[in-house]
């Protein structure tokens, strides 16, 4: 759980509110991704950033809005939640340049609830 | 529409048992292969993956591929009641991204 590093481990928020989700690897790769985790569902797959380039937009919601600063770094932001985005929300790191670019180390997860 | 299924289980096999975990996927082109373990309440954990047709070993786990068949298993030897947990299979969707689809895991448990 080391290489990769997520705050805050748990969030509570009103609709109406506005926060961020921070993300951060100390594995030196150069992609990372955000998932959203919900009870009997498959992981889905949010958002790809490679080489702080976003590659991939999987049909997320406009209030969903994420951010890389450099490649050690992915934040989430997040305004007018609904109480159906309450969920654990992953990120992930891979070496995204090699062979090796599909093995994901996911962090810890910030369990999210929307009130 | 890609898609990897898995049995949600529960999966319950006694200590010391070999535990077989089976996947199977729609997309022939996919290349890449992968297990993740999930406790409960924590983030998946990269345990095993495979790239090319037949076996892999590592450990107690043994990874199987068949493409002809798209299936891929997990075999875990000797089970220990740690290794009660969810385990996803994720297989590549290709292209440039890294875009993995995930399974819904299957729950093993290990009766002691």
């Amino acid at each position: 759980e080391t290489g990769v590093t997520q705050t805050p481990r748990h969030l509570v928020m009103g609709m109406t509110n506005k926060k961020s989700l921070k993300c951060e690897q100390h594995l030196g790769h150069n992609a990372m991704y955000w998932y959203k985790q919900s009870a009997k569902k498959p992981l889905e797959l949010m958002f790809v950033y490679s080489l702080e380039e976003r590659v991939e937009n999987n049909s997320v919601p406009s209030r969903f809005s994420p951010e890389c600063p450099n490649s050690s770094h992915l934040f989430l932001h997040l305004h007018t939640l609904q109480p159906e985005d309450s969920a654990l929300y992953l990120c992930a790191s891979s070496q995204g340049t090699t062979i090796r670019a599909y093995e994901q180390y996911f962090g810890p997860g910030t369990r999210l609830t929307v009130t | 529409q890609k898609e990897v299924e898995q049995n949600s289980g529960p999966l319950s096999v006694p200590e010391g048992a070999i535990a077989s975990l089976n996947c199977t996927y729609s997309d022939r082109g996919s290349q890449s292969f992968f297990w993740y373990r999930q406790y409960s309440g924590k983030s998946p954990e990269l345990i095993m993956f495979i790239y090319s047709n037949g076996d892999k070993e590592d450990g107690r786990f043994t990874a199987q591929l068949n493409k002809a068949s798209q299936y891929v298993s997990l075999l875990i030897r000797d089970s220990q009641p740690s290794d009660s947990a969810t385990y996803l299979c994720a297989v590549s969707y290709g292209g440039a991204t890294n875009k993995l689809i995930f399974g819904t895991g299957t729950l093993l448990a290990v009766q002691p």
